[in-house]
């Protein structure tokens, strides 16, 4: 089975400021990871995922996220947030294979408040 | 355009009248399953369908029916809908691992109040 703790329910910050929403998952197996955004009354949208190679992953709207397997860590960055970029994110892993291979498991969600 | 739909978005009902929420997507993808999102929860699995006819429990499948009787369409039922079914569902589906893609494709939502 697999997990993901989102270490902050709520980030404020101030627009052109830089910001960090941090993510640490546990699984037995090796995993799939990703970041999804919700805007306010909107579906989810993938924002990146890291499956393999570079631990360093770039994705849309200037958002990157470094996996760090010795900490289990994928947290996400911006280096320079807008008002647009206000929303809820969430952290998930799937496994890369297995019975359970293809569902997601979310973190609670982090809520990102741009403060103009 | 490549989408999955979910229908009606928003609902509101009375406790124990029989529902079906509806999802449909484009994309040809086997693999579908819902989960629901509540404040402080995140989202978490009710149910999938590895392909059609094949159907599974998620992580919170209680008060929940689904079927899968054709590849694009996975329905979700509530039989008798309680006030602790007041949510957010989201349907999702995603192609087969080897084709490249692996992550999910998420409908609008659907708002459910039950009463």
């Amino acid at each position: 089975a697999q997990s993901v703790t989102q270490l902050d329910s709520q980030v404020p910050v101030f627009e052109e400021a830089p910001v960090e929403l941090r993510c640490n998952y546990s699984s037995s197996v090796s995993v799939y990871l990703f970041w999804y955004v919700q805007y306010p009354n909107q579906g989810l949208q993938l924002l990146l995922k890291y499956l393999s190679g570079s631990t360093l992953v770039k994705g849309i709207n200037g958002f990157e996220a470094e996996f760090n397997k010795s900490q289990t860590s994928f947290h996400l960055r911006k280096p320079s947030v807008h008002i647009s970029d206000t929303a809820e994110y969430f952290c998930a892993v799937s496994p890369w294979s297995g019975a359970g291979s293809y569902q997601l498991t979310f973190g609670k969600g982090t809520k990102l408040s741009v403060i103009p | 355009e490549a989408q999955v739909t979910q229908n009606p978005r928003y609902l509101i009902t009375v406790t124990g009248k029989k529902l079906t929420v509806t999802c449909s997507q484009n994309m040809n993808h086997e693999y579908m399953s819902w989960y629901r999102q509540d404040p402080g929860l995140g989202l978490r699995q009710i149910y999938y369908s590895m392909n059609v006819e094949v159907t599974d429990k998620g992580d919170v499948p209680e008060g929940y029916k689904v079927s899968r009787k054709e590849k694009r369409n996975f329905p979700l039922i509530l039989e008798s809908p309680s006030p602790n079914q007041t949510s957010l569902y989201f349907c999702a589906s995603s192609p087969p691992r080897g084709q490249g893609v692996t992550e999910a494709f998420f409908g609008q939502g659907t708002r459910l109040t039950v009463v």
